[in-house]
């Protein structure tokens, strides 16, 4: 079956854009979770849903956002782009979320210039 | 907040030795993960825990809930074990998403 799809891949911004990023999970999984991975903070926690709604968020500033669909896509969002947002974006899919095993995406790789 | 301190952070090994990383985490937890990121940044679960031990093909992983410490161990490593192997914890409760250690960069020479 396929797995969870990230797109884009890759994506070059620009400081003070916006950008949005895309994450399918796998069919029958509800619960869709994101993380940001740099080399000096490692992976960190960004946020997580089910069922359309937002059940835990990271500590991140409001500049990161993120929404899930009925059909439990799951869209993040980074406002007015920083320097220190280029990383590797994650999102990973669970049939439930707590305590259930995770399947991540590839990740999309961020730049910002 | 729950601090999760992995070691080693670096390890080279000869093909077919035996392997073991560590985990130990500040706060009690409902669930452990052991991940694995090879280059490129693609990352696989390989083990949720909550007690005890479990085993998949040549990788076991055991945690001890009292000690707050959890292992990973590779038996008969071979190179395309070369990878970096992540611990992650969610706290009791579920309240708040994982917390992940540093990782543990290993490399297996043939």
């Amino acid at each position: 079956k396929a797995g969870v799809t990230q797109t884009p891949r890759y994506l070059i911004k620009t400081r003070g854009q916006q950008v949005t990023l895309s994450c399918s999970p796998i069919s029958g999984h509800r619960s869709v979770s994101w993380y940001q991975q740099t080399p000096g903070q490692g992976l960190q926690f960004l946020f997580e849903y089910f069922s359309e709604t937002q059940r835990n968020k990271g500590n991140f500033p409001g500049r990161f956002s993120g929404r899930q669909f009925s059909n439990s896509r799951s869209e993040m969002n980074v406002s007015t782009l920083e320097l220190g947002d280029s990383a590797l974006y994650l999102c990973a899919s669970s049939l439930q979320g707590t305590d259930y095993g995770y399947t991540f995406g590839s990740g999309t790789r961020l730049t910002v210039v | 907040k729950n601090e999760v301190e992995q070691s080693p952070q670096n390890l080279t090994a000869q093909e077919g030795e035996f392997i073991t990383i560590n985990c130990s985490y500040s706060v009690g937890i409902s669930a452990l993960h052991w991940l694995q990121q090879h280059p490129g940044g693609g990352i696989v679960s390989l083990f949720m825990l909550s007690s005890g031990k479990k085993k998949h093909g040549r990788l076991i992983a055991t945690i001890n809930i009292q000690e707050k410490h959890s292992s990973l161990h590779i038996t008969a490593s071979h190179p395309r074990d070369s990878a970096v192997y992540i611990c992650a914890v969610r706290e009791g409760g579920g309240a708040d998403g994982l917390t992940f250690g540093k990782g543990t960069h290993l490399i297996i020479q043939p």
